[in-house]
């Protein structure tokens, strides 16, 4: 198996910018998790989905983040406009009935 | 006050040497304990859960204290390969979905 699938794996944009993340989870796994790491705050879960349903968006920091699920084998998270605080490496990870988590190679993003 | 609380670290230590992690967590109801292996750049990795009973693999144990919400993590045998942040980690809802991720506590296994 491929593993979660993250693309891009590097993104540097200018403030103001659209950023669209997106995740391939592992085949088969029904929960997908978006989580941001940086130095100040360690590793944050964002959002989680359980058979492509949003649970649970209580660490979506502002309304300038969005993440979907459109299918079984892919979401996106999306930030709009982009601002410098965001920097930070975005990781996806996917789990099989709540067993689990494996977490894919992470997207590093640098809003300049 | 974080949910999760560790010690940055570094431990510097010789290889061969035992090493020992604790960790402190805040919320009582949280259930399940875990701690991760995060290689410099990489993604976190699930290392070994933690049970009430305490439980090892190979040179590796972990225990738990309720009473006092506390984790610890002992390494014997330290090898170089052992290098990496170690991430403590809870779980509030008994399950693995809603995991809170301690700052990590970074080892350097030096020869």
């Amino acid at each position: 198996d491929a593993g979660v699938i993250q693309s891009p794996r590097h993104e540097v944009t200018e403030m103001g910018q659209e950023v669209t993340l997106r995740c391939k989870p592992i085949s088969g796994h029904n929960s997908l998790f978006w989580y941001r790491q940086t130095m100040m705050r360690g590793l944050e879960l964002l959002i989680y989905f359980n058979n492509n349903v949003p649970i649970d968006d209580s660490g979506m920091p502002e309304d300038r983040f969005s993440a979907k699920m459109p299918n079984a084998s892919f979401s996106t998270l999306k930030i709009q406009p982009s601002e410098p605080r965001d920097s930070a490496v975005y990781f996806c990870a996917s789990s099989s009935q709540g067993r689990e988590q494996f977490f894919g190679p992470g997207t590093r993003l640098t809003v300049l | 006050r974080k949910e999760v609380e560790q010690d940055p670290g570094p431990f510097n230590v010789p290889e061969g040497a035992t090493v020992a992690f604790n960790c402190t967590y805040s919320n009582s109801a949280s259930q399940s304990f875990f701690w991760y292996r995060q290689d410099c750049r990489k993604e976190p990795k699930l290392l070994m859960s933690v049970y009430s009973s305490g439980n090892e693999d190979g040179r590796f144990t972990a225990q738990l204290n309720r009473a006092s919400q506390y984790i610890s993590l002992l390494i014997r045998d330290s090898k170089l390969s052992d290098s990496a942040t170690y991430l403590c980690v809870v779980n509030r809802d008994g399950g693995y979905n809603k995991l809170i991720f301690g700052a990590g506590t970074r080892l350097a296994v030096h020869p």
